[in-house]
C-alpha cells in the first residue's frame, strides 16, 4: 500500500537557521513526489516536485528537497529560515504507474520559525 | 487570471441531507481533483476528472459522486450526509497529472 510519513508533527527553528522537514514514502515503483504549503486560512500551495532527473530539486521561496531512493525519503530544506515560512507543510506521493492517479498525502508538519 | 474558485465557502447541513459543492478550475486546466481534509490530517483523495471522464477514485463510499462539465468545472455531490463527512473539501486543477495542483480555498462543510 502506498503511504507517506511525516514523522514530526511540529518543527521549531530560529530565524536565520537552516530548516529540514522530513518525509518518507512507500510506493510501488518509481515515485512522483511533491511538497505543498498551507498558510492559515489559505489554500494549499505548490512548493516543488520530483519527477525524474537530479535528486536535488529547487522550488519556490528558496526551498529545496532531496530525493533519496535508497532511504525512500524526500526531505524539505531551506538554508536560512524566515518567520514568514511558518506554516503547515505537506509531503505527497504518487506511483509513476498508478492508474488511479491518486496522490497520497502525509499528515503535515507544522513549521514554526521564531524571531 | 482567476485561480481555482469553490462555492460555497461554508455550508451547514444536517444528517441525511444531500450537498453539492462546486469548483471552477483555472482557465485552460482540464483536470479537476477533489480532496477531503479533516482538521489535523492531510488531504484524502476523492476523485480526479480529466476531459469530463473519471480518471481516479479514492476510498470513499458510493454516497460520494462527482462530474465534470464541458467547460471543465466540476461538482462534488454527497448523499445521506453523516457527521463524519464534516470536513474541508478542496478542489484542485491542473493541466495534466503529474503537474502541480492549484488548489481552491475549499468549502467547509459542517454536518450537524
Amino acid at each position: 500500500a502506498q503511504s507517506v510519513a511525516q514523522p514530526e508533527d511540529q518543527v521549531n527553528v530560529a530565524e536565520g537557521n537552516p530548516l529540514t522537514v522530513k518525509c518518507t514514502y512507500s510506493v510501488s515503483g518509481n515515485p512522483y513526489l511533491f511538497w505543498y504549503v498551507q498558510y492559515p486560512n489559505r489554500g494549499l500551495q505548490f512548493l516543488l516536485k520530483y519527477i525524474t532527473g537530479d535528486n536535488l530539486v529547487k522550488g519556490s521561496y528558496g526551498f529545496e528537497a532531496e530525493f533519496n531512493k535508497s532511504q525512500t525519503s524526500f526531505h524539505l530544506k531551506k538554508p536560512s529560515a524566515l518567520v514568514s515560512d511558518s506554516a503547515l507543510y505537506f509531503c505527497a506521493v504518487r506511483g509513476r504507474f498508478d492508474s488511479n492517479y491518486q496522490l497520497i498525502w502525509g499528515a503535515g508538519t507544522k513549521l514554526i520559525i521564531k524571531p | 487570471d482567476a485561480g481555482v474558485t469553490q462555492s460555497p465557502t461554508h455550508l451547514i447541513k444536517t444528517r441525511g441531507q444531500h450537498v453539492t459543492l462546486r469548483c471552477s478550475p483555472i482557465s485552460g486546466h482540464k483536470s479537476v481533483s477533489w480532496y477531503q481534509q479533516v482538521l489535523g490530517q492531510g488531504p484524502q483523495f476523492i476523485f480526479q476528472y480529466y476531459e469530463k471522464e473519471e480518471r481516479g477514485r479514492g476510498n470513499f463510499p458510493d454516497r460520494f459522486s462527482a462530474r465534470q462539465f464541458p467547460n471543465y468545472s466540476s461538482e462534488l455531490n454527497v448523499n445521506a450526509l453523516l457527521l463524519g463527512d464534516s470536513a474541508l473539501y478542496l478542489c484542485a486543477s491542473s493541466l495534466l497529472a503529474p503537474e502541480e495542483l492549484f488548489f481552491g480555498s475549499g468549502t467547509q462543510l459542517s454536518v450537524l
